[in-house]
């Protein structure tokens, strides 16, 4: 069964914590994506990366790190100096190249801090 | 970079009625405009895209229209039944930025029986 996998679902964290994300994906897709979803608003780009080994700031990486050791996988840590970090997360992958691809989602990490 | 506009937030329409949501762009390089429904408690999910080569694309009940020049895009949907309640998202991206997507603020559309 193709697809995005995200895991937790619900994560909690403690001020002053940092807390890492997780999402798989097995459709053998270069590019990752990590968006943050707020009440009422659009989705944000936090991170991207189109192949291993490299990735770029999105438009509000602050407070957010990124790894992509691996093709299937693009963990997303959120740390303590990222201010209001109670959101909906969401993983995205697509192919690389030509114009326009579809972006697939995975169901989300919803994170709040206690 | 790119900023996508959208409106309405929210939008209720009758059954049966149309449902028009409108995007604008800032990027004019941009040439992929895809749109995203997101139901309550779910990942968001390729509905229809148009491509800046075409003016028009229509897929059973919902169609995209763009006007490159205006630099705005619309979805509309007809014939609203209720399982079209859900948040639309528009969306802009553009091939030599990487394909990464700039979404709007999304509509939510409430579709009363």
């Amino acid at each position: 069964d193709g697809g995005i996998t995200q895991s937790p679902k619900y994560l909690f964290r403690k001020e002053g914590q940092n807390v890492t994300l997780s999402c798989e994906q097995n459709l053998n897709h270069d590019a990752m994506y990590w968006y943050r979803q707020d009440p009422g608003q659009g989705l944000r780009l936090i991170y991207y990366s189109q192949i291993v080994n490299d990735f770029q700031k999105g438009d509000i990486a602050e407070g957010y790190s990124v790894s992509r050791e691996k093709k299937e996988s693009f963990p997303l840590t959120v740390t303590s100096a990222q201010k209001n970090p109670t959101a909906f997360y969401l993983c995205a992958s697509s192919i690389v190249g030509g114009v326009g691809t579809e972006a697939f989602f995975g169901q989300g990490t919803r994170l709040t801090v206690v | 970079g790119e900023n996508v506009e959208q409106h309405p937030s929210t939008l209720s329409v009758q059954e049966g009625d149309s449902a028009v949501i409108k995007c604008t762009y800032s990027d004019s390089a941009s040439n992929y405009f895809p749109w995203y429904k997101q139901e309550l408690g779910k990942r968001p999910q390729l509905i229809i895209d148009i491509r800046s080569n075409v003016g028009e694309k229509k897929d059973q009940r919902i169609a995209v229209t763009l006007n490159k020049t205006a630099k705005h895009f619309s979805l509309h949907i007809t014939e609203t039944q209720p399982e079209d309640s859900a948040v639309y998202f528009c969306a802009a991206s553009r091939e030599a930025a990487g394909n990464k997507l700039t979404f709007g603020g999304g509509t939510r559309v409430l579709v009363k029986p």
